[in-house]
């Protein structure tokens, strides 16, 4: 089983701040397998980034998103008010077909 | 734009089952590059996907809970469905019912969670 682990837990940051977060999966992830998801207290998570770096419909050119193999990145290049939120990275697995989630990373204002 | 909305009890007994629908709107349910989800959030953690199910009724769950859950499809009334058995205060969460999407692009298949409802509580307790 592939676990996927986040840092940091918590990130505090001013707005205008560029916020760098990390997944690490326990083994190799292909790249059009990773997704980020960002998540707000009461609302449904939001679909940032798949495929490791193409961004979703809607999703600001301030968000984006890096990586392969086994380390995973989601750049945020200058904080808004609205970004202040949980994020999380997510993989699916083919054989069988799973879903494995993050254990998230809260962006906080500083 | 498609849309999901969850329903069903918001307070289970434990040892009894859990029973959530969710209604697809705005949309099919029956195309081939869709599945269905469930994914829940227990209060203070973090998001634990349960199982889905494609349009034709196969499904995949998560090994953990997967002799208790079954998910199904009923395409006549654009729907799925979740039947969680012999819940426990530890089945306590926000459920939500999402659709995953399988785009092939370039010779590579993507996967990912495009639209989600907007959760359902429930809560196990006597």
């Amino acid at each position: 089983e592939i676990v996927l682990t986040q840092s940091p837990g918590t990130l505090s940051l001013s707005p205008g701040e560029r916020a760098t977060l990390s997944c690490r999966a326990s083994q190799s992830v292909g790249t059009n397998f990773l997704a980020w998801y960002q998540h707000k207290p009461g609302q449904a998570p939001r679909l940032l980034i798949y495929g490791a770096s193409s961004r979703a419909t809607g999703i600001p050119d301030r968000f984006s998103g890096s990586g392969s193999g086994t380390d995973y990145t989601l750049t945020i290049s200058r904080l808004e008010p609205e970004d202040f939120a949980v994020y999380y990275c997510q993989r699916y697995g083919s054989t069988p077909p799973t879903w494995t989630f993050g254990q998230g990373t809260k962006v906080e204002i500083k | 734009q498609v849309q999901l909305q969850e329903s069903g009890p918001g307070l289970v007994k434990p040892s009894q089952t859990l029973s959530l629908t969710c209604t697809v709107s705005s949309g099919s349910i029956s195309r081939d590059t869709d599945y269905w989800n469930w994914i829940r959030q227990p209060a203070g953690k973090g998001l634990e996907w349960i199982g889905r199910v494609s349009t034709s009724g196969s499904t995949n769950y998560n090994p953990s809970l997967k002799s208790r859950v079954t998910i199904s499809v009923d395409r006549s009334k654009n729907q799925f469905s979740l039947t969680l058995r012999s819940v426990t205060a530890a089945d306590t969460a926000v459920y939500y019912c999402v659709r995953e999407k399988e785009l092939l692009r370039e010779f590579f298949y993507f996967y990912y969670m495009d639209v989600w409802g907007n959760g359902t509580t429930v809560i196990v307790s006597s």
